[in-house]
């Protein structure tokens, strides 16, 4: 089993939409957790630390759910420049990276 | 202030040569972990060095090597290249080894290294 697991996507959204989507972890001792966008050919950008039991920065939330191991994005009123890769990512000494989630959003 | 710098942009070696990448950290930052991607998937962790020692090393061949300087710069060495180490390197750098919850990396542009 992958330590951090993804939905891979693609999620298609118009302009506007809210777009949700999970990740999934394999070890309970995980210390700390963090979304990350990746443009295309780019470096991971760090987009939000995951507080307790979740966080708001602007249109982004980010939930955890430590009993059911498992970290939600949640985006709203999707912007065009929002379409990127985003990273789950774990750490449990060292830092664990999904393989990421594609989202496009189309005008 | 300078963000997570890394040399060089891109490289094109052959199978069986030797690489070494570089990698300079944010100011005051004294933790450097390095990253293996390839297309389609997550960065994987390859070492981690917190004041000049190894922290943490990921589940790479002994041909991996790396090591941090008094300035905290960092190499990633990697000898008898494969063409399986065709990627992308990623440099992160933060303040702390990473045991603090919220020690957050940040990473440099990357090495895109083809080996042929």
């Amino acid at each position: 089993r992958k330590e951090v697991e993804q939905d891979p996507g693609p999620f298609n959204v118009p302009e506007g939409a809210t777009v949700a989507f999970n990740c999934t972890y394999s070890n309970s001792a995980s210390q700390s957790f963090f979304w990350y966008r990746q443009d295309c050919r780019k470096e991971p950008k760090l987009l939000m630390s995951v507080y307790s039991s979740g966080n708001e920065d602007g249109r982004f939330t980010a939930q955890l759910n430590r009993a059911s191991q498992y970290i939600s994005l949640l985006i709203r009123d999707s912007k065009l420049s929002d379409s990127a890769t985003y990273l789950c990512v774990v750490n449990a000494h060292k830092l664990s990276f999904g393989a990421g989630t594609t989202v496009t959003v189309r005008a | 202030d300078a963000g997570v710098t890394q040399s060089p942009t891109h490289l094109i070696k052959t199978r069986g040569q030797h690489v070494t990448l570089r990698c300079s950290p944010i100011s005051g930052h004294k933790s450097v972990s390095w990253y293996q991607q390839v297309l389609g998937q997550g960065p994987q962790f390859i070492f981690q060095y917190y004041e000049k020692e190894e922290r943490g090393r990921g589940n790479f061949p002994d041909r991996f090597s790396a090591r941090q300087f008094p300035n905290y710069s960092s190499e990633l060495n990697v000898n008898a290249l494969l063409l399986g180490d065709s990627a992308l390197y990623l440099c992160a750098s933060s303040l702390g080894p990473g045991e603090q919850v919220l020690d957050e990396q940040y990473f440099g542009p990357g090495t895109r290294l083809t080996v042929t």
